[in-house]
Formats: C-alpha cells, sequence, structure tokens
C-alpha cells in the first residue's frame, strides 16, 4: 500500500542551526515527491517537488530535499533556520493515474519550533 | 495570476446537517482536488473533478459529494454531518494532464460539527 511516514513529531532546532526533517515512502513505482510547509491556520504552501532526474532538488526559502531510491527516503533540509521557519512540515507522494498526478499521500507531519 | 480561493473561511453546524463548501481554482488549472485535514493529522484525500466528473475518490462515504463547474471552480457537499466531520477542508487545483503536476491548496475552510 501507498504510505508516507513522517518519524518526527515535533522537532525543535535553535535559530541558525541546521535541519533536516524526514520522510519515508512506500511507493510501487518511481513516486512523485513534495514536501509542503503549513503554518498555523493557514493552507499547504509547496516548498519542493521531486520528478525525476537529480536527485538533489532545490525549493523555495532556502529549503532543499534529496531523493534515495534504496532508503526509500525523501529528507528535507535547510543550513540554518530562521524563527519563521517555524511551522508543521508535510511530506507527500504522488499517487499516478493515467499519467497525471490524482492524488497525494500525506504524511501525519513534523512540527517544527525555533529557539531564538 | 490569481490562487485557489475557498469560501467561507470557517462555518459551524449541528450534527445531522448538511453543508457546502466552495473552492475557486488557480487560474489556468483544470482540476480540482479535495482534502480533509482532522486535528494533528496531514490531509487526507477525498475526491478529485476534472471536466466536471469524479476522477478519483479516497476512503470516504458518499455523504462526501462534489461538482465542478464550467469555469472550473468545486464544491464539496456533506450530507448528514457527523461529529467527526470536523476538520478543515482544503481544496487544490492543478494542471490535468500534466505529468507529476503539482496542486496548489487553498487556505481551508475549517469547519466545526457540534
Amino acid at each position: 500500500a501507498q504510505s508516507v511516514t513522517q518519524p518526527d513529531i515535533h522537532i525543535t532546532v535553535s535559530e541558525g542551526a541546521s535541519l533536516e526533517l524526514r520522510c519515508n515512502y512506500s511507493y510501487g513505482a518511481t513516486p512523485y515527491l513534495f514536501w509542503y510547509v503549513q503554518s498555523p491556520g493557514q493552507g499547504l504552501q509547496l516548498l519542493l517537488k521531486y520528478f525525476s532526474g537529480d536527485t538533489l532538488v532545490q525549493g523555495i526559502k532556502g529549503f532543499e530535499a534529496e531523493f534515495k531510491r534504496s532508503q526509500s527516503s525523501f529528507n528535507l533540509r535547510k543550513p540554518s533556520v530562521h524563527w519563521s521557519d517555524a511551522a508543521e512540515y508535510f511530506c507527500a507522494v504522488g499517487a499516478l493515474y493515467g499519467g497525471a498526478t490524482n492524488k497525494l499521500i500525506f504524511g501525519t507531519g513534523t512540527l517544527l519550533a525555533v529557539q531564538p | 495570476e490569481t490562487g485557489v480561493t475557498q469560501s467561507p473561511t470557517h462555518l459551524i453546524k449541528t450534527r445531522g446537517q448538511q453543508v457546502t463548501l466552495r473552492c475557486s481554482s488557480q487560474s489556468g488549472h483544470n482540476t480540482v482536488s479535495w482534502y480533509q485535514q482532522a486535528l494533528g493529522q496531514g490531509p487526507q484525500f477525498i475526491f478529485q473533478y476534472y471536466r466536471e466528473e469524479e476522477n478519483g475518490r479516497g476512503n470516504f462515504p458518499p455523504r462526501f459529494s462534489g461538482l465542478q463547474f464550467p469555469n472550473y471552480s468545486s464544491e464539496l457537499n456533506v450530507n448528514a454531518l457527523e461529529l467527526d466531520d470536523s476538520a478543515l477542508y482544503l481544496c487544490a487545483s492543478s494542471l490535468q494532464g500534466l505529468a507529476g503536476g503539482e496542486q496548489y491548496f487553498g487556505p481551508g475552510t475549517r469547519l466545526t460539527v457540534t
């Protein structure tokens, strides 16, 4: 069955420190992978996506993610966290239908807190 | 370029009532997907509409239904509301036929069922 696991429910980092949020997926074919961010009471904003090609993808706000097929992982990283990065982060896999993304399967999210 | 908009922002209903939520897709997008996000959870796929027809459905009962209009806007209808229907309902638009096309989300409608 298709699924996404985010092992860390809550992470706290100091401002300026590096960040890595973990994501593991289960999907039978080459996955389309996404990271979204959600601020309190808001919708989801796309940070970055992986479709094919270079396994290291760059996104907005200084985020990057690396696709590792052998580990079924798509971890999100940022070298230096800013206080405004405090939010909830969701990893998702796109389940294909007819050659186009049909639905997104989300993990349960990781809530990031940033200490001054 | 206009983003995805949803209305209303908040809604309070009583168990057993019916509710309609609305979504306007991003300019140029022809596909709308609906998701339910319960408190502390990730969004769960309800269904998707393309060319005014349902194009895939998640594990939700038939009392969850939808419509898509010729201008690609969409409605989500929920009948016989239950307490567990309390959630943030998210609409996402995308361009069908674009392989791996990403979905752009609206701000959501917060539904509370009492």
